[in-house]
């Protein structure tokens, strides 16, 4: 069980926008950054989101990360089928003083 | 261009201690503010985050795997080892090292070692 938690699926149609969540404490994403990554099946995870809503270089602006208090969430706009992929929050956690992450959201286009 | 390779045995038996390594290049462990985390992914399933050393050897470690993991790194040879002792079949998963900075947290990735954990 992750300690933050993320719907296990979403869905939408290409052109669309679709918001993935993730729910924490006020011990992680209460009072730390909030993280995304996207992984492909197979492959490596890629950092997409750092510090709650900056983007790496090369990451599209489609892609757009938000925090509000113990919560925070990516947005993806015009969805495309390459999007197709799962994606993951993470954050660091001061009582457990170590990163975590959330359980993961696969998502369909 | 940063890159990091993980290595290692693909099979342990129950109870055996697992080594890996990562080799890494396009950064010193020496720099300030720079580290290397593990992390790892059973078939199927979720992120988890290992252990981490940072470039003043300041290490943290998953406290619900402490007792099981130790860290170390040796600049010299730009590489980070982990080692898990007391291996269980639980404990197969797709192992991840990964370059950490303070501002972009878990920035660059290995491409990952697949380890098994059979008799």
């Amino acid at each position: 069980q992750s300690v933050l938690t993320q719907p296990p699926s979403a869905s939408e149609t290409p052109g669309q926008r679709v918001t993935i969540s993730c729910s924490g404490s006020s011990s992680n994403i209460g009072s730390s950054y909030v993280y995304w990554y996207q992984q492909f099946p197979g492959t490596a995870p890629k950092l997409l989101v750092y510090r709650n809503n900056q983007r790496p270089s090369g990451v599209p602006d489609r892609f757009s990360g938000s925090k509000s208090g113990t919560s925070a969430s990516l947005a993806i706009s015009g969805l495309r089928s390459e999007d197709e992929s799962d994606y993951y929050c993470s954050a660091w956690d001061d009582r457990l003083n170590g990163w975590v992450f959330g359980g993961g959201t696969r998502l369909t286009v | 261009q940063i890159t990091l390779k993980e290595s290692g045995p693909t099979l342990v038996k129950p109870t055996q201690t697992l080594t890996l390594t990562c080799t890494f290049s396009g950064f010193s462990l020496s720099t300030s503010g720079v580290g290397v985390g593990w992390i790892r992914q059973p078939p199927g399933k979720a992120l988890e985050w290992l252990a981490l050393i940072y470039w003043n050897d300041d290490k943290r470690y998953s406290p619900f795997l402490k007792s099981r993991l130790t860290i170390t790194k040796d600049t010299s040879k730009n590489q980070v080892v982990l080692t898990m002792t007391s291996m269980d079949p639980v404990d197969t998963a797709t192992y991840y090292c990964a370059h950490h900075r303070q501002v972009y947290g878990m920035d660059v990735w290995g491409l990952g070692t697949t380890v098994t954990v059979s008799s």
